[in-house]
């Protein structure tokens, strides 16, 4: 069955940078396009960008163009997902999600279980 | 980008009652619209893909209706786990974005 496994819980200061983890599998890793999706305490959902797991070919929301980089280890089927320059409103549970369907924009099936950052001084 | 407006943001209903939840879009989706079933400590769960398909293993309690701009999911008659935050998000067009999300609690 498919399982996505995300590191853990991590606190960083304000200007540090961070980067989570999440080790696939079940499936063909480079079979899917894989997004990160994040959310603030006691808030909705937030997608950040998305890459494609063969290719490595990204697509970053707007809000996280120029801190925020995807990349992919196909060797070990993992995901990346790295935040440079930290402030208190990165605090939050980062999600890696895989599509459904093979195309980039398809539905959310699976999930990983979620990292927390929290971003203190 | 397209913004998704879900209503109302809190339902207080019983077990056994019908929950309607609505989703409008700021531009039409087509049936590129998806649902989301969120509890406490725990990853979303897709419920409902391109407006009106249950996702696997999703009970046939739950339907999705609606195209263009205008989206319902339904919950024919709550059960216990039903109680949670449930989320619309568009796939129309980039950026993918979600609904604000409606909590249905119990009354």
């Amino acid at each position: 069955q498919v399982q996505l496994v995300q590191s853990g819980a991590e606190v960083k200061k304000p200007g540090a940078s961070v980067k989570v983890s999440c080790k696939a599998s079940g499936y063909t890793f480079t079979g899917y396009y894989m997004h990160w999706v994040r959310q603030a305490p006691r808030q909705g959902l937030e997608w950040m960008g998305r890459i494609n797991a063969d290719t490595g070919d990204t697509t970053y929301a707007q809000n996280f163009q120029d801190r925020v980089t995807i990349t992919r280890d196909t060797s070990i089927s993992t995901l990346y997902m790295e935040v440079i320059r930290l402030t208190s409103d990165d605090t939050a549970v980062y999600y890696c999600t895989r599509t459904r369907g093979d195309g980039d924009k398809s539905e959310f099936e699976h999930w990983g279980q979620g990292t927390l950052v929290t971003v203190s001084s | 980008e397209i913004v998704l407006t879900q209503s109302p943001a809190t339902l207080s209903l019983s077990p056994g009652e019908r929950a309607t939840l609505s989703c409008r879009a700021s531009q039409s989706v087509s049936s590129y619209l998806l649902w989301y079933q969120q509890k406490p400590g725990q990853a979303p769960r897709l419920l409902i893909y391109e407006a009106s398909n249950r996702a696997t293993g999703i009970p046939a309690r739950f339907s999705g209706s609606g195209s263009g701009t205008d989206f319902t999911l339904t919950i024919s008659s709550l059960e216990p786990e039903d109680f949670a935050v449930y989320y619309c998000q568009q796939r129309r067009d980039w950026p993918l974005t979600f609904g604000g999300g409606t909590k249905v609690e119990i009354k």
